[in-house]
């Protein structure tokens, strides 16, 4: 199966943007590339999800590289409701998704 | 809508003691997963259901057992439970084949906390 590669943690202040990167070396052709987030205490919740092209919705932006080995998601105001641990997940064939142990975002005040 | 539901939230039991965590789901949806997430770890996945009467193994399905009653309900049973699956469980569930990508994304329950002594 497809791994992903990301940072344990980070930091951001809050109401400046966040890229969250990813790295997906072994990503294949029909793999959606899926990003979710745990808030503290809850179940994980998703966040945006692509193939190719860069996608926006109202939570926040995924670009992805063009050769898709890479991903980088995108908030674009941190917000201290946005302090969770982010997933960058690839949904492979079969329907199973393998999470890693994700990014912890800590949003500075 | 009440999306994934999971129960029990909280659990106790002790070394050996069996019991079932039910989980059921409202959107319609036809796959539905177990998860674990140990302290400070990502999440593992236990068994997933393609469809109402299919099961397969993830991850982690060891010690684990799971029934997948009608479309709406998964659970999961732990025959003989043992400290080392002091866990947080998650069910999710999503459509699969889905009409649209978006329709595949997962729907996660909030999560039962177990402990075993």
């Amino acid at each position: 199966d497809a791994k992903t590669t990301q940072p344990n943690s980070m930091e951001s202040n809050e109401e400046e943007p966040v890229h969250l990167p990813c790295n997906h070396s072994t990503i294949s052709g029909t793999d959606y590339i899926h990003w979710y987030r745990q808030l503290p205490s809850q179940g994980p919740e998703y966040v945006i999800h692509g193939l190719t092209s860069n996608v926006n919705n109202r939570m926040a932006s995924l670009a992805i590289a063009e050769d898709r080995k890479s991903s980088t998601l995108i908030l674009h105001r941190a917000t201290l409701r946005d302090a969770a641990v982010y997933y960058c997940i690839l949904r492979a064939t079969g329907n199973q998704f393998y999470f890693g142990t994700g990014t912890s975002l800590t949003v500075i005040p | 809508n009440a999306g994934v539901t999971q129960t029990p939230k909280f659990q106790v039991l002790k070394t050996g003691q069996s019991m079932t965590l039910q989980c059921a789901q409202d959107m319609n949806h036809n796959s539905m997963y177990w998860y674990r997430q140990d302290p400070g770890m990502g999440l593992r996945l236990i068994y997933y259901s393609a469809s109402e009467g299919t099961t397969d193994k993830g991850e982690v399905p060891n010690g684990y057992n799971v029934s997948r009653l009608n479309k709406r309900e998964f659970s999961l049973r732990l025959e003989s439970a043992a400290p080392s699956q002091t866990s947080v469980y998650f069910c999710a569930s999503n459509f699969f084949p889905a009409e649209s990508s978006g329709a595949n994304v997962l729907t996660f329950g909030a999560g039962s906390r177990l402990t075993v002594l």
